[in-house]
Order: C-alpha cells, then structure tokens, then sequence
C-alpha cells in the first residue's frame, strides 16, 4: 500500500541550530501538506503545495520557516534557527483525486 | 473562520462499553467532514468521512458518526469500545484545499 514517507521520525536539536524535515508524498498525488502539532493540539496548517507552487503559506513562519517542493515531488521543510517553541511533530500529507489526505508517520522534534 | 470544536479533551470508557466523542462545526455551508485517530508517536488514520451522500457515516473499526445539520454536530460513536481503541481522536473539516482541525479528544478505556 502506498505511504506518505517522512523522515528523520526523531530529531533532537539545540535551539539556534537549522532543521530540516524531508516528504515524500504518495506517487502521482499533486498537493501535498505540512502540519505542525503541539503535544496537546490538533495539526495546525503551515504551507500547501500543488505540484511546486506554494498555495497557502500564511500560517508558515516565514522568517525562520521555509518550505520547498522543486519538482513537485518530494518536499523539505527547513527551520532555522530552531527555537524552543519549535518542538512539535511535523506532518506531512498528500492528496489525490479523491479529495482524502494521507498523511506520513510525522517528524517529531525537539528543540532543547 | 472555519472552525472545529471537540467537546471534551479526554473521554474515558470502560470496556465494551458505548464510546461517543463530540464535534461542532461552524460553518453556514456544511463542509466535507472527517474523523482521523492517532496513536502516540504516529500520524493521523482516517476514520469516516461525511461528503453529503449520506447522513450516517461507517467508518473503519467499527465506528460510526451522524451529520446533524440542525445541530452542526459530528459525533462519533462506537457501540462497544474495546482497549485497542484508546487513541486521540480529531475531528476535521475541509473547505476548499484546507483541512481544519480540532483540538482532539483523548480516549482511554478501562479493563
């Protein structure tokens, strides 16, 4: 079965140092997603990808967050410098046709 | 704004007993709506998901959940919870590309 992979699953990182998170959605899906959860909450929106152009970035950090999708594949979520606020799990989904979001097993960081 | 409340951040349930979790939307148009579960340390599973066809929506594991207009309300339900199903539960709605979440619900079941 097809799957969203992610990876690290596990970063720890001091705070002022750059990170970065790799997607890799599901084949042939054209928007892609990445989510950000606090212990505690539900996954907050950060950046929406179709193929490689950014649709909805307003709730990303933009003077420490980036994101990129350059071929409209797989996609890296970069933060630096990394604060102690940062420390969540980042998710990443995919979508096709059919409207559903598959989403992988999540990036959780923590930045001490 | 399009928003979704969770009624309740932890439900806790005896075995085999029945599980409800609440959930609100806000919205004048019902959205597309969606129930995802989440075991620590994972991503988020999709239950069921309601897209207007119909008002009762089985989903995986059991589970079912009602569409109330009248109410805005998308509850889960399962007649019979079980110890595997201990998990957070998010209600989720979509508007356009955007899905939005609740705060969660946290279910744990007792022996």
């Amino acid at each position: 079965e097809a799957e969203v992979a992610q990876s690290p699953r596990y970063k720890i990182t001091e705070k002022s140092q750059a990170v970065a998170f790799w997607c890799d959605p599901i084949s042939g899906h054209a928007t892609l997603y990445w989510y950000r959860q606090i212990l505690g909450q539900g996954p907050e929106l950060l950046v929406q990808f179709q193929d490689e152009s950014v649709v909805d970035d307003s709730q990303l950090p933009k003077d420490r967050f980036s994101a990129e999708r350059l071929k409209g594949v797989d996609s890296t979520l970069k933060i630096q410098p990394a604060e102690l606020g940062d420390s969540a799990m980042y998710l990443c989904a995919s979508t096709g046709n059919t409207g559903e979001l598959f989403f992988g097993e999540g990036s959780r960081l923590t930045v001490l | 704004a399009q928003s979704v409340t969770q009624l309740g951040s932890h439900v806790s349930v005896s075995e085999g007993a029945l599980v409800l979790l609440r959930c609100n939307y806000s919205s004048s148009v019902p959205p597309y709506l969606f129930w995802y579960v989440q075991y620590p340390n994972q991503g988020l599973q999709l239950l069921l998901k309601y897209t207007s066809a119909a008002t009762l929506v089985k989903g995986i594991n059991g589970f079912e959940a009602e569409f109330k207009k009248s109410e805005t309300s998308f509850h889960l339900t399962k007649p019979s919870a079980h110890m595997s199903d201990a998990a957070e539960y998010f209600c989720a709605a979509r508007r356009g590309g955007k899905l939005i979440f609740g705060q969660g619900t946290e279910l744990s079941v007792k022996p």
